[in-house]
């Protein structure tokens, strides 16, 4: 299963890291991807990350860090600077493929990220 | 980037009926690299099928999915009422990935 970290809330130009721990599978075997979906909308994918590399979906490249603890079976989504527009609900989950192309068989239950004044 | 257009965007049915949903691409799908995902209020969405037409684990035999290149299909033959909800495809044949708008099935 994929556990997510608890909802947040945060200001614009704040940092925030929510993370996603795997278990019940090995963790070095799967990447793991991030899927940003806004209240009432779609799907969006915003990159990957596996033990060869971390990939972002252009949308999302210079907006956050994806990084993994391989030692916690961890992974992180990293902003540094919050927009409002970041208010969304961020899903996690393990990739059946390869960096480039690939589903999502397994999801965490979703971190709600809030940005607001 | 391909684009995926789900029709329609909103489906309304009864129980017992049979479900038709669409997924168009804007340019073919690599090797059928297609996924359906079921998402109903308020969880995760749930992987149904891949490679267009591969149920995932646990399933049931109801939902089936067919087509190629730039057509698609997710049929559930007799929907029952866990069923209602939204539909999402995605396409892994080019990167970067990509989901359809998703369509909402309905109860009637």
């Amino acid at each position: 299963q994929l556990v997510q970290s608890g909802a947040e809330v945060r200001k614009p130009g704040e940092s925030l890291k929510i993370s996603c721990k795997a278990s019940g599978y090995s963790f070095v075997n799967y990447g793991i991807g991030w899927v940003r979906q806004v209240a009432g909308k779609g799907l969006e994918c915003m990159g990957v990350i596996s033990l060869s590399e971390t990939r972002y979906s252009p949308s999302f490249q210079g907006q956050i860090t994806i990084a993994a603890d391989n030692s916690h079976n961890t992974v992180y989504l990293q902003w540094s600077n919050l927009q409002a527009s970041d208010t969304a609900m961020y899903y996690c989950a393990r990739l059946l493929g390869d960096d480039y192309s690939y589903f999502f068989d397994l999801w965490g239950r979703g971190t709600l990220v809030t940005v607001s004044s | 980037d391909i684009v995926l257009t789900q029709s329609p965007a909103t489906l309304s049915l009864s129980p017992g009926e049979r479900a038709t949903l669409s997924c168009g691409a804007s340019q073919s799908v690599s090797a059928n690299y297609l996924a359906w995902y079921q998402q109903r209020p308020g969880l995760a969405p749930r992987l149904l099928i891949f490679d267009a037409s591969t149920r995932a684990t646990d399933i049931p035999d109801r939902f089936s999915g067919s087509g190629s290149g730039t057509d698609f299909t997710l049929t559930i033959s007799r929907l029952e009422s866990e069923d209602f909800a939204v539909y999402y495809c995605q396409q892994y044949g080019s990167s970067p990935v990509t989901f359809g708008q998703g369509t909402k099935l309905e109860i009637k």
